[in-house]
Parts: structure tokens; C-alpha cells; sequence
């Protein structure tokens, strides 16, 4: 069974830095792209940021371009988001999840990062 | 950017009645996907390649659509389809989503 369980959220000021963490189990790692993606009550869901099986490749939306960093180890099977320079408006619920013909198929259980002072 | 904009963003039917749920994009694209979310989980894939429904979804469902224009339909509504429900496009990144469809049971 596929799991993804993501960790590491919490308050953070505005302009600090967070770490979040997706555990994957149930499926080969190595093999799949891995994405970010973020839900804002106010403004639905966002795709946030993408990373190849290798991790050579990554892609991010235009505001987080420069400030998160997504990254993988492989050997872990674990999914990263680096978040720096932190603003109010990437508060937001962050999801894990894989893709496939489905689209995104398998979503963690969320996990909630908050910048506010 | 491709904008997607989905109508009504909330709705009400009782059970029994059809819904249909319209999604239209700046832009055009090759297949819609949508996704249902109940409070408190995660969203799930419902529907695939604009038509194609994901292994569980019950048939009373279907979704159709394309260029700019697509939608999904509840041929009758059943108490379990209370939801929000998502379109997204994977035709141009970055990959957007709808804002979403309330759909409330009367």
C-alpha cells in the first residue's frame, strides 16, 4: 500500500526558514517524480514544486522560484521542501504526492506551515 | 498561466437530482482531470483524461468536455457525493487547479 507521511511543519516568522519531510513507502521511490503541492483555505489548491526520480530536474511555481528548494534522497525514500525566506501567503496545508494517467494519485495527509509572527 | 474556473463554486441537490459541475480554462487544453475532497482528507483522483473514471468511482458519475470548456455530472445525486471537487489541467506548467466546487446535500 502506498503511504506518503509528511512532517516538519509548524509557525515559522515571516522571512525564517522551514524544513518539511515526505516519508514514502509502498512503491519504488527511485522510479516516480515527486511533488509539492499546497491547499490556502481561501484560495484552493496550488502545485508548488516537482522533482524528477533522479532528482536532477526540478521545477517550481514562479513565487516560490529562488526561496524553496525541493530535493529528494532516494535512498530513504524521502521527500524534501526547503523553505526559506518565508512569507504570510505560503501559509498553507503542503501535500506529498506522486503522479500517474490519473494525475496526481496518491496525496500524503498534509501537513500545516504557518508564517506569522 | 492557465486559469481554471470552475461554476458554481457551491451547490446544492438532494438526493436523486442530476448536478453538473462546469470548469472552463483561459487556454485551451487536452484533457481535464478532477479531484474529490472531503473536510479533513486529502483530495482524491475521481476523474482522469477528462472522461475516464478512477478505479472506485461509481458510475453515476462522467465527465466530458474540451478545448476550453469541460464538466462532470452526477446523473443522481447520492448522499456520499457531498464534496468539494477540483479540476485540474497537466496541458501547460505550471499545472493549475480549479477553485473548487461545494457540492452540499439539500
Amino acid at each position: 500500500e502506498v503511504q506518503l507521511v509528511e512532517s516538519g511543519g509548524g509557525l515559522v516568522q515571516p522571512g525564517r526558514s522551514l524544513k518539511v519531510s515526505c516519508a514514502a513507502s509502498g512503491f519504488t521511490f527511485s522510479n516516480y517524480a515527486m511533488h509539492w503541492l499546497r491547499q490556502v483555505p481561501t484560495k484552493g489548491l496550488e502545485w508548488v514544486a516537482s522533482i524528477s526520480p533522479s532528482g536532477g530536474g526540478t521545477y517550481y511555481r514562479d513565487s516560490v522560484k529562488g526561496r524553496f528548494t525541493i530535493s529528494r534522497h532516494n535512498a530513504i525514500s524521502t521527500l524534501y521542501l526547503q523553505m526559506d525566506s518565508l512569507r504570510s501567503e505560503d501559509t498553507a496545508t503542503y501535500y506529498c504526492a506522486t503522479h500517474s494517467e490519473l494525475g496526481f494519485d496518491y496525496w500524503g495527509q498534509g501537513v500545516m506551515v504557518t508564517g506569522s509572527s | 498561466e492557465i486559469v481554471l474556473t470552475q461554476s458554481p463554486t457551491t451547490i446544492g441537490a438532494s438526493p436523486g437530482e442530476k448536478v453538473t459541475i462546469t470548469c472552463r480554462a483561459t487556454s485551451s487544453v487536452s484533457y481535464i482531470y478532477w479531484y474529490q475532497q472531503k473536510p479533513g482528507a486529502s483530495p482524491k483522483p475521481w476523474i482522469y483524461d477528462t472522461s475516464k473514471l478512477a478505479s472506485g468511482v461509481p458510475n453515476r458519475f462522467s465527465g466530458s468536455g474540451s478545448g476550453t470548456s469541460y464538466s462532470l455530472t452526477i446523473n443522481t445525486m447520492e448522499t456520499e457525493d457531498a464534496a468539494t471537487y477540483y479540476c485540474q489541467q497537466w496541458s501547460s506548467s505550471p499545472w493549475t487547479f480549479g477553485g473548487g466546487t461545494k457540492l452540499e446535500l439539500k
